[in-house]
């Protein structure tokens, strides 16, 4: 139930863009997605829910394709800050977060 | 607001101990989920409580239990420690039970010695 995440890791420079994805092979309450910078805990972006509805970050959006059961997160005009590794959590149950095992992005100046 | 709040920040322990951790949800949040990330993995789910209630257990053994009280606190136990117990524990609250904004505490790191 473990959602997959692509890439792995990327490497990015100031003011660059960069697309996270995230699949699920079971139909799909909502997508959640996480920044976790070392040695934190991961901090709260976006949610996207059955329906379209979103709430999160202004300066991030992303999409939910819920009959493919896909997720990607759009990061644009990258900053030093948006370094760390991200999480897509995909919830099934309605009650849990099942969490993929993240992409590493790293920005440079 | 206060966001969410765990204790204690580290805790060392050995193998055979018992530990407990605890969690105070945001206020308002009703809902408290607890994870454990090994380094270099993602979140893993061990329990969800709403109102008091287990509403979800993940693939972990009985050795870890836990319980939410009236103020919506919880505590995660975790008896007979391994090695492998050795991880970041995370506190996560929600206003909702279902598919909600869901905020992290700053977590425990747990060392067994």
């Amino acid at each position: 139930q473990q959602p997959v995440q692509s890439p792995q890791a990327v490497i990015l420079r100031e003011g660059e863009d960069a697309v996270i994805n995230c699949s699920s092979s079971k139909a799909l309450y909502s997508v959640h997605w996480y920044r976790q910078k070392h040695g934190e805990a991961p901090v709260f972006l976006m949610i996207l829910l059955k329906g379209g509805e979103q709430k999160g970050h202004e300066k991030i959006s992303a999409s939910f394709n819920e009959k493919k059961q896909q997720s990607s997160l759009y990061l644009t005009a990258s900053q030093l800050s948006y370094s760390g590794t991200y999480f897509c959590g995909t919830e099934i149950l309605g009650y849990a977060l099942n969490f993929g095992k993240g992409t590493s992005l790293l920005v440079t100046p | 607001d206060a966001g969410v709040t765990q204790s204690p920040t580290h805790l060392i322990k050995t193998r055979g101990q018992h530990v407990t951790l605890r969690c105070s949800p945001i206020s308002g949040h009703k809902s408290v989920s607890w994870y454990q990330q090994v380094l270099g993995q993602g979140p893993q789910f061990i329990f969800q409580y709403y109102e008091k209630e287990e509403r979800g257990r993940g693939n972990f053994p009985d050795r870890f239990s836990a319980r939410q009280f009236p103020n919506y606190s919880s505590e995660l136990n975790v008896n007979a420690l391994l090695l492998g117990d050795s991880a970041l524990y995370l506190c996560a609250s929600r206003r909702l039970a279902g598919p909600d904004t869901q905020y992290f505490g700053p977590g425990t790191r747990l060392t067994v010695l």
